[in-house]
């Protein structure tokens, strides 16, 4: 059974610092890594997609890379924003089923 | 955009009641899910469904039932609702199985 672990499970940066959470997966046999936003008491929303034939995705501030042969994924997020605030959640697919980590709980303090 | 709806943000119930939630999809999605999430366990998936009258456990089925009845439709139902069955319930399609996930808003379920 696929394993994903995301560490550090809160980080608290200051405004315009660049940084990056660390998602991993045990079973390399994954058809895609998704990333997502969850604000308090909502649900999931989609940040980027990245396919087990692709390295890295992009979208605005947001870059995430995979790297299948050690079993990560990093989301990488230049000039926080207090807006940023959230908890960043991975999940690994393995055809049928997305296995979620725990996530990292964000706050960038203006 | 892809939208996907819960028919209650927050329930309470009471022990033994019986309990449906549902899920609407408005994108002709073939996958259907319900995970449920609690705090320091994350997203565990309850049932999905990949096919109208289909439905596959997930690894925490016990204690629930699901339905789909018609493509945009999936319905999580807790037969005698539990004390541990208080939990954010969310649900969430996808058009195939590699694609992306879309999430509705959640449903905060407690039970008394």
């Amino acid at each position: 059974k696929q394993e994903v672990t995301q560490i550090p499970a809160a980080l608290s940066v200051p405004e315009g610092e660049n940084l990056v959470l660390n998602c991993s997966f045990t079973d390399s046999a994954i058809y895609n890594l998704q990333w997502f936003r969850q604000d308090p008491g909502k649900g999931l929303t989609s940040l980027l997609l990245i396919q087990s034939s692709q390295r890295e995705q992009t979208s605005g501030r947001l870059n995430a890379s995979l790297d299948k042969s050690s079993g990560r994924s990093t989301l990488y997020i230049a000039a926080s924003q207090p807006g940023d605030s959230a908890t960043y959640l991975c999940a690994g697919n393995t055809g049928n089923q997305f296995y979620f980590g725990t996530g990292t709980s964000l706050t960038v303090i203006p | 955009d892809v939208k996907v709806t819960q028919s209650s943000r927050y329930l309470v119930k009471r022990t033994g009641e019986k309990v449906f939630l549902e899920c609407v999809q408005d994108m002709d999605h073939e996958n259907m899910f319900w995970y449920r999430q609690d705090p320091g366990l994350g997203l565990r998936l309850i049932y999905f469904s990949y096919d109208v009258k289909m439905k596959e456990k997930g690894d925490i089925p016990e204690g629930y039932s699901v339905s789909r009845e018609k493509k945009e439709r999936f319905s999580l139902i807790l037969e005698s609702a539990s004390t541990n069955q208080t939990s954010m319930y969310l649900c969430a399609s996808t058009a195939g199985s590699t694609d992306t996930q879309y999430f509705g808003p959640g449903t905060r379920l407690t039970v008394l």
